[in-house]
């Protein structure tokens, strides 16, 4: 059973607007969430993250929303522009030991 | 230039010919880690290791062997490659504290015929 689910495959916004994407884990002792993006053949890298202290966190126009009694995640990009087309994957911090992924979510920003 | 780097970028192999990935990276990153991308199923991790000799299991570790005899090294082996080992394959390193990022290699496109 997939501990971070991620429900959408695929997402398209039209550029400027706002694009939201969803995660949901299952472990509430979960300590620290992380968004990766992955460009085609490229490696994932590193977005934003949220300790499970806190339940926004910010940067530039990423924001992440983690509500821990629901156990969802939420990453929010406005305004959405093109080259933020890319697939996101939501991620777990297991204690720093091992690391969980979602499926990630394909998010295509419309010109 | 920091980065994680991965060879080969591309293999195609046979059944039952064992091969090795090989992962470097120059940050002096304690932790090091292998996962695998599969559509449908995102990344999952295979091995990581949290020191030199230190090595545990991740998610999906059944058919990988790996070893971590440097700081900057961490080979993913694999003795008798299947089909079902064909896939996309990452390394990634993080550094200790409370650095949660990881940074990834390019990836290895695995073929297994």
């Amino acid at each position: 059973d997939q501990q971070v689910k991620q429900n959408s495959p695929s997402l398209s916004v039209q550029e400027g607007r706002i694009s939201i994407l969803n995660c949901d884990y299952t472990n509430s002792m979960f300590d620290y969430f992380l968004w990766y993006k992955k460009y085609p053949a490229e490696g994932p890298t590193f977005l934003i993250s949220i300790s499970s202290i806190k339940d926004k966190n910010e940067d530039g126009r990423f924001t992440v929303f983690l509500n821990k009694s629901a156990k969802h995640l939420s990453l929010h990009i406005v305004p959405s522009q093109p080259g933020d087309s890319a697939v996101y994957f939501c991620a777990v911090d297991n204690y720093g030991q091992n690391f969980v992924f979602g499926p990630g979510t394909r998010l295509s920003v419309l010109p | 230039e920091a980065q994680v780097t991965q060879n080969p970028r591309y293999l195609i192999t046979v059944t039952g010919k064992k091969l090795t990935v090989t992962c470097s990276q120059n940050m002096n990153h304690e932790y090091m880690s292998w996962y695998r991308q599969d559509p449908g199923l995102g990344l999952r991790q295979i091995y990581y290791s949290m020191n030199v000799e230190v090595t545990d299991k991740g998610d999906v570790p059944e058919g990988y062997k790996v070893s971590r005899k440097e700081k900057r090294n961490f080979p993913l082996i694999l003795e008798s490659p299947s089909p079902n080992q064909t896939s996309l394959y990452f390394c990634a390193s993080r550094g200790g504290g409370s650095s949660y990022e990881q940074y990834f290699g390019p990836g290895t496109r695995l073929t297994v015929t």
